[in-house]
This record gives C-alpha cells, structure tokens and sequence, in this order.
C-alpha cells in the first residue's frame, strides 16, 4: 500500500536555529503534500500545501518566511522552521493523497516531533 | 469556515463493551468524512472513510455513519479491547479537496 515517511521522526534543537522536516512519498507520486502542525491535545492544524514544481499555498495565519516549503520532486517535500523558538515546539505531520485509488484518500505519513530549547 | 467538533473529550469504558463517538461538523458541504486512529506520539491511522453520497461504512468491528444535513458523524465500535484504546479523531473535507479539517479528537480507554 502507498507509503508517507517522514525524516527524523523526533529532533531536538536551540532555540534561533533552523530544522528541516523530510516528507517522502515512498511508492507513488506526489504533486501535493500537505503540512499539518499538531499542539499537545489540539487538533491537527493544517499549515499549507506543497505543490510540486511551486510555490507552496500557507493557511491563514502560518508565516511563509518562517515555515519554508520546498517540493522539488514528485516524491519529497520539505518544510524548514527557520529561527526556531519554543512556542515551535509541536508534532509536524505531513499527508499526500494517492489518487487513483477512487477515495484519493491521503496517506499521512508517522510525524516529526520537535522540541525547541 | 468548517469546523468540526468532538463529544466527549475521552472516555473510559470497560473491555467488551460497544461504544459511539461523536463528530459533528458545521458546513453541510462536506465532500468526505473521515476517522482516524492516533496511539501516542504517533501519526494517523485510516480507519473508516464516508463519501458525502455514502450514509455508512463498516470494517471489521467498526462503523461509521453520516448524516450531512444534521451535521454529524458517528463511529460504533463493538465489542472494545484493550488494543482500541488511542486518540479517535474526525476529519472533514470539503469541495474535492484533500485538505482536512479536524477536531481535537476523543481519547479511548478500554480497562481490562
């Protein structure tokens, strides 16, 4: 069945330092990904689409310069918390939709938890 | 603007016993309602996916409803087991698109 990884699955970082998160489709193709950031017993929150090939759309609300989205292949996505901060700290997961399936529904892939010091 | 709501917040039941989840959500224009299974620190897991055309879907022990027009989903599940126990969380999406809509989630408990 389709496949969303994502890299690292937990990181620890200083505070004004920048991480980047890998999402990787790992048996299909991916012109979308989705980025969602979830706070401790809140719901997941949607922080912007990635889309293959431009630039990424952001939710209402999610600094663009803060959270980089690249998605420079049909099978990964990356999103960069530039300058992280405490208030960063959350688990970032990532979906992609496996269309053809006639659900398309969306994959999501295991998390990446980041705790900022 | 969805939104999507979540009744009640946990529950604690004991082992065998058949318990529903509420999801209810304010924009009937809903394409697709989803559930999802989250253990801690973990990411989502599938479990039932409702088109706006479909009423219900079963798997296995599981069972999902929808009634767009009051706005609310259901999630049966019989005969819990310890294993059941995680964070059940709702999701509605709208218009063909894949972007979901959540909501906070409830938190299972099955004692043995």
């Amino acid at each position: 069945g389709a496949v969303v990884s994502q890299h690292p699955s937990w990181v620890i970082c200083k505070s004004g330092t920048s991480v980047k998160i890998e999402c990787r489709s790992l048996d299909f193709q991916a012109t979308t990904m989705f980025w969602y950031r979830q706070f401790p017993k809140q719901s997941l929150m949607l922080m912007a689409t990635s889309n293959e090939g431009s630039k990424a759309t952001y939710e209402q609300g999610v600094e663009k310069d803060k959270f980089l989205i690249n998605h420079a292949s049909l099978t990964l996505s990356t999103l960069t918390v530039t300058s992280a901060h405490p208030e960063d700290s959350s688990f970032y997961i990532c979906s992609a939709p496996v269309i053809g399936t006639g659900d398309d529904l969306a994959q999501f892939g295991p998390g990446t938890r980041l705790t900022v010091t | 603007k969805q939104e999507v709501t979540q009744i009640p917040a946990a529950l604690s039941v004991p082992e065998g016993e058949n318990l529903v989840l509420n999801c209810s959500f304010t924009d009937s224009a809903i394409y697709n309602l989803q559930w999802f299974r989250q253990d801690p620190g973990k990411g989502l897991t599938s479990l039932l996916l409702i088109q706006s055309s479909q009423r219900e879907q079963t798997s296995g022990r599981l069972n999902a409803s929808l009634d767009k027009s009051s706005g609310r989903s259901t999630l049966y599940i019989a005969a819990s087991q310890p294993g059941d126990s995680a964070t059940y969380l709702c999701a509605g999406a709208q218009g063909g698109s894949e972007k979901l809509v959540f909501g906070k989630g409830t938190k299972l408990t099955v004692n043995p």
